[in-house]
């Protein structure tokens, strides 16, 4: 069946580098990609997404890729601050459906 | 959290006990989804509603029964749960439950079976 596969599931990182999280997905009819960040205690939140005509967007410190050939979609982030540790779930979507499939998280760490 | 919110945020009930977990979106949206959110697991769809009307049963047991009054609030009716029901029951809404719209949560309920 369709799934996504997201990595790692931990990743710990010092404040002020990079992170990177990196899902792939099955369905080529997929064309809609939500990241969410969800904080001890909230439900997820949307903190970026991407459509399939597009291969790249940036909100400030986060930026989203898109590689449709290998159906793979990464969450960058710059800068990394102790705000930013949280679990960071991919998603993927298909116009004409309601189905989100997820990924299982990320747990960020930012070691200050 | 104003969008979307869920009452009660936790809840503790014994196998034969009967409860309910409200929702209520502020969004002006349309759809509105119940899901499951256990350990290590992926977010589990249960149950869709568009326009008030059940697009969804994900092969959810009968001892969870939905309940959508309206386009604003989404109910699920609890009754001789499991303790592998355990999990954070999250709500969310989106504007319209096709066409790739971004899906809003909520809170969600913390429940532990006994």
């Amino acid at each position: 069946g369709e799934n996504v596969e997201q990595h790692p599931s931990t990743l710990s990182v010092q404040e002020g580098d990079s992170a990177v999280i990196k899902c792939t997905y099955s369905d080529s009819a997929s064309n809609y990609f939500p990241w969410y960040k969800q904080e001890l205690g909230k439900g997820p939140q949307l903190i970026i997404d991407i459509r399939s005509n597009v291969g790249e967007k940036k909100d400030q410190r986060i930026a989203v890729t898109l590689n449709k050939t290998a159906k793979h979609f990464s969450l960058h982030i710059t800068e990394t601050q102790p705000e930013d540790s949280a679990v960071y779930f991919c998603a993927a979507s298909t116009s004409g459906t309601y189905k989100y499939i997820f990924g299982t998280g990320t747990r960020l760490k930012v070691l200050a | 959290e104003t969008g979307v919110t869920q009452t009660p945020r936790h809840l503790v009930m014994g196998m034969t006990n009967k409860k309910s977990l409200k929702c209520e979106q502020h969004l002006g949206h349309n759809a509105m989804y119940w899901y499951k959110q256990s350990a290590k697991k992926p977010l589990e769809l249960m149950f869709v509603y568009n326009f008030k009307e059940q697009t969804e049963n994900n092969s959810v047991p009968s001892r969870f029964s939905p309940e959508c009054p309206n386009s604003s609030h989404l109910f699920l009716h609890l009754h001789t749960l499991q303790p592998e029901d355990s999990a954070l029951y999250l709500c969310a809404s989106s504007q319209e439950f096709l066409g790739g719209y971004e899906q809003y949560f909520g809170p969600g309920t913390r429940l532990t079976v006994t």
